[in-house]
């Protein structure tokens, strides 16, 4: 089945990079995703990547995908104070039926500090 | 704001009593999907309907049910409550049916049984 992994808690100095790193482990996977939940709010759509690339670049969010590995990292540049919540990665895969879903990870807690 | 409208925003109730979840999705979506966030279970896909048809089923109790109506809007029907239930609902919706097309996500219900 499928499972999705990241570490809990990061915690990173305004202005500095982020990194937030997950593991999954369905290779039929055709989309990753980066999600951000802000406190008391819903989840917001960040990036994707199709399982054929390699990296994608969007604004100060870059996406590297190492499919052999089955591993997948978000690196933020420039961090600053709102980019403070916790992010979650996910792996989206079809089923039988012609539907899909979403299978998330735990979620990383990333907080920024001045 | 996603354009993905979840009503109510809060639901308190009591074990055994039964509870529907309102969501309206984003113009031109016609799937919608339902996922449950608790704090022992992380987030986890219910269902998916597109277009008024299941298509796609996590693990939904059969307490739980769904539909999907003409109008696109869908409800999720949750009945003889318990404790465990306590919860953020999130309904998402995309334009297609498949895991090409990404999902964007409402604010979320969050239902409390006391």
């Amino acid at each position: 089945g499928e499972d999705v992994e990241q570490s809990l808690f990061l915690s990173v100095r305004e202005g500095d990079s982020s990194v937030i790193n997950c593991t999954y482990t369905d290779s039929s996977s055709t989309y990753l995703y980066w999600y951000k939940q802000e406190p008391g709010a819903g989840l917001q759509l960040l990036t994707y990547i199709f399982s054929n690339m390699d990296m994608k670049q969007d604004q100060r969010l870059t996406v590297l995908l190492n499919k052999k590995d089955k591993h997948l990292s978000l690196r933020i540049a420039d961090t600053q104070t709102g980019d403070s919540a916790i992010y979650f990665c996910a792996e989206s895969s079809d089923s039988t039926g012609g539907g899909n879903k979403l299978t998330f990870g735990t979620g990383t807690q990333l907080k920024v500090e001045l | 704001d996603s354009g993905v409208t979840q009503t109510p925003k809060h639901l308190i109730t009591a074990t055994g009593q039964r509870v529907t979840l309102r969501c309206s999705p984003r113009s031109g979506d016609l799937s919608v999907y339902w996922y449950q966030q608790s704090l022992d279970q992380g987030l986890q896909f219910l269902i998916q309907y597109y277009n008024g048809e299941e298509r796609a089923k996590g693990n939904i109790l059969e307490r739980f049910s769904a539909q999907q109506f003409p109008d696109l809007h869908s409800e999720l029907n949750l009945s003889s409550l318990e404790l465990g239930d306590s919860a953020l609902y999130f309904c998402a919706s995309s334009e297609g049916q498949t895991s090409s097309y990404e999902q964007y996500f409402g604010p979320g219900t969050r239902l409390t049984v006391t």
